[in-house]
């Protein structure tokens, strides 16, 4: 168990869409990071959070917005959805030490139809 | 800019044979980097991670890597492979001055054959 907590763990919608992931952090965690993995494209960053303001921005598509908020948990959220938006979203909260090293949420499979 | 490389998408080994997984990075600065086991329908694990202290970094589960700045190279191995070391292995990298963020390698899944 890594500490990261995510909801849904699995989700199925219909295209044009919209739904909204959520993370909780490791206890004392500020960070959050966002990753989307598909068989395509392999793991790719997303957004990342720290303590409520945003940090660095990946390949997030404009359809996607994140946030988090003041209790450390974040959401995101995915719009107009399309069926290749099908993929595992992984949350993922950073240590406090100087390595940087992730840890992972077990991720919400979403599954567009 | 900081990229990771796995070379071999696919490995198959036999039960109790070595496992040697590649993985090659490339990082204008000097890098911090993982190897991540993804079991499935799982999260990311860390299995071990290089800080720039010992180039030989032992891990979880009986795997260890080593860290080769003259071949740019952090390839990951075990020396005799167990069933239940069948999963999917991403390589990982990040710099002090890259917000932290995990570039990842595509993975490599790893088969054991008893």
């Amino acid at each position: 168990d890594s500490g990261v907590t995510q909801t849904p763990k699995h989700l199925i919608t219909a295209t044009g869409q919209r739904v909204t992931l959520r993370c909780s952090p490791r206890s004392g965690d500020l960070s959050v990071y966002w990753y989307q993995q598909s068989l395509d494209q392999g793991l790719q960053f997303l957004i990342q959070y720290y303590n409520g303001e945003e940090r660095a921005k990946g390949n997030i598509l404009e359809r996607f917005s994140a946030q988090q908020f003041p209790d450390l948990h974040s959401e995101l959220n995915l719009s107009s959805l399309e069926l290749g938006d099908s993929a595992l979203y992984f949350c993922a909260s950073r240590g406090q030490g100087p390595t940087g090293e992730l840890f992972f949420g077990e991720g919400s499979r979403l599954t567009v139809l | 800019a900081q990229s990771v490389t796995q070379l071999g998408s696919h490995v198959s080994v036999s039960e109790g044979a070595l496992v040697l997984l590649r993985c090659n990075y490339s990082s204008s600065v000097p890098p911090y980097l993982f190897w991540y086991v993804q079991y499935p329908n799982q999260g990311l694990q860390l299995l071990l991670k290089y800080t720039s202290a010992a180039t030989l970094v032992k891990g979880i589960n009986g795997f260890e890597a080593e860290f080769k700045k003259s071949e740019t190279s952090f390839h990951l191995t075990k020396p005799s492979a167990h069933m239940s070391d069948a999963a999917e292995y991403f390589c990982a990298v990040t710099t002090s001055g890259s917000a932290r963020q995990l570039t990842f390698g595509s993975g490599t899944q790893l088969t054991v054959l008893p």
